[in-house]
């Protein structure tokens, strides 16, 4: 059964320091997502593309976050310098289109833990 | 902006009880409503999408309902069993953008 696969599952990493995730969607989904989701509390979309393009990214911290899926197939999270804040699992899924039926199917996340 | 709450937060019942949990949204033009899975650490699983134009899906010993008019959707699980233990989150379609409560802690006792 085809997967969303995540990498790293888990990383700490120093405030100041810049950590990278990287996200592979399920063949032939077009159309991906990055969730940040603080413990107990549920996702939020940070970013979501479409092939290649950025389609929101209204929720993403700019100054210190930044995605890219250079060839609309996997996808880097990039954050630069983490803050403490930042602690938190980081998800992303995938789904075949961007239309209004859109199941999104789920990675087994990033657990990020900033010391 | 949606906005979706689930009650309760949290909630522990002994096995072989049947369940309801409750997901309300506050815009009403939704695509579809989905239910989620969590176990502790991990990512999500899908259980169960129901499509703006249904009432209700089914899957095994779970039954979702949706009532778009009052902004509501119901999880109901059937016999519970301690393995069905985890977190489950309710997440509401409306634009492009997928809208995830905060999350109903279920533990189920033996």
């Amino acid at each position: 059964e085809a997967e969303v696969a995540q990498s790293p599952r888990y990383k700490i990493t120093e405030k100041s320091q810049a950590v990278a995730f990287w996200c592979d969607p399920i063949s032939g989904h077009a159309t991906l997502y990055w969730y940040r989701q603080i413990l107990g509390q549920g996702p939020e979309l940070l970013v979501q593309f479409q092939d290649e393009s950025v389609v929101d990214d209204s929720q993403l911290p700019k100054d210190r976050f930044s995605a890219e899926r250079l060839k609309g197939v996997d996808s880097t999270l990039k954050i630069q310098p983490a803050e403490l804040g930042d602690s938190a699992m980081y998800l992303c899924a995938s789904s075949r289109r961007l239309a209004e039926y859109n199941e999104q199917f789920f990675g087994p996340g990033t657990r990020l833990t900033v010391l | 902006k949606q906005e979706v709450t689930q009650i309760p937060a949290a909630l522990s019942v002994p096995e072989g009880e049947n369940l309801v949990l409750n997901c309300s949204f506050t815009d009403s033009a939704i695509y579809n409503l989905q239910w989620f899975r969590q176990d502790p650490g991990k990512g999500l699983t899908s259980l169960l999408l129901i499509q703006s134009s249904q009432r209700e899906q089914t899957s095994g010993r779970l039954n979702a309902s949706l009532d778009k008019s009052s902004g509501r959707s119901t999880l109901y699980i059937a016999a519970s069993q301690p393995g069905d233990s985890a977190t489950y989150l309710c997440a509401a379609t409306a634009g492009n953008m997928l809208t995830f409560g905060g999350g109903t802690r279920l533990m189920v006792k033996p």
